[in-house]
């Protein structure tokens, strides 16, 4: 089926690991980004790419890094795990950065817990 | 800054009758705002995408306004079910600066809808 595909779902990790969540659209979208959802603070934006070979920081970049070598892939990689990124992160595409009429089209969510 | 707010965290009202949910944005005039529905453990999916220049938009049960002057979205759903119970989340794009734009959305609204 077409959509947003993230692995893992689940993730423990202890603090300074380093670990890659992966995030796969088969859409061909040309907008990808990452957000995070936390409790009493509702999603909020970490990175986004227009396209292949361009990516942004958003809201909250502290501690992440994201590239985008093809249009169907967009890892977000945390380079030292902290308890601070305990969240449940969400991977999101569109046509466009607007989203035209069909919105963004999010993944099923990877939660991670760092210890 | 740009913000987004959605006016209630809970919202219970009876099977059959019409829920109104509320967002308001401010020190911004968003030219889109988008609504989501959000289950429990699962990614946010998207239901409408309403344009400043379109003052109301329908889909089956669903309604959504858009006061520009008021800086405000209404987002009904008429006849509730229990099916409808969920969290919605309203969001716009806003710019954050170097020609970017981003996805900001409020904290949602769990509604739920009593047999």
């Amino acid at each position: 089926n077409a959509g947003v595909t993230q692995t893992p779902k689940f993730q423990v990790l202890k603090t300074g690991q380093s670990m890659t969540l992966q995030c796969a659209q088969d859409m061909n979208h040309e907008y990808m980004s990452w957000y995070r959802q936390d409790p009493g603070m509702g999603l909020r934006l970490i990175h986004y790419s227009v396209g292949a070979g361009i990516t942004d920081q958003g809201e909250v970049p502290n501690g992440y890094n994201v590239s985008r070598s093809t249009t169907e892939d967009f890892p977000l990689r945390l380079l030292s795990a902290a308890p601070s990124q305990t969240s449940v992160y969400f991977c999101a595409s569109s046509f466009g950065l607007m989203g035209s009429d069909y919105g963004y089209t999010f993944g099923s969510g990877t939660r991670l817990t760092v210890v | 800054s740009q913000k987004i707010e959605q006016n209630s965290e809970a919202l219970n009202i009876q099977e059959g009758k019409t829920a109104t949910l509320t967002c308001n944005y401010t020190n911004y005039s968003p030219a889109y705002l988008q609504w989501y529905r959000q289950d429990p453990g699962r990614g946010p999916v998207f239901l409408l995408l309403i344009r400043e220049n379109e003052k109301e938009k329908r889909k089956e049960r669903l309604k959504v306004t858009f006061d520009t002057t008021l800086k405000q979205s209404l987002f009904h759903i008429t006849a509730s079910q229990p099916a409808d119970s969920a969290t919605y989340l309203c969001a716009f794009h806003s710019y954050s600066g170097a020609g970017s734009y981003q996805l900001t959305f409020g904290k949602g609204t769990k509604l739920s809808v009593i047999p």
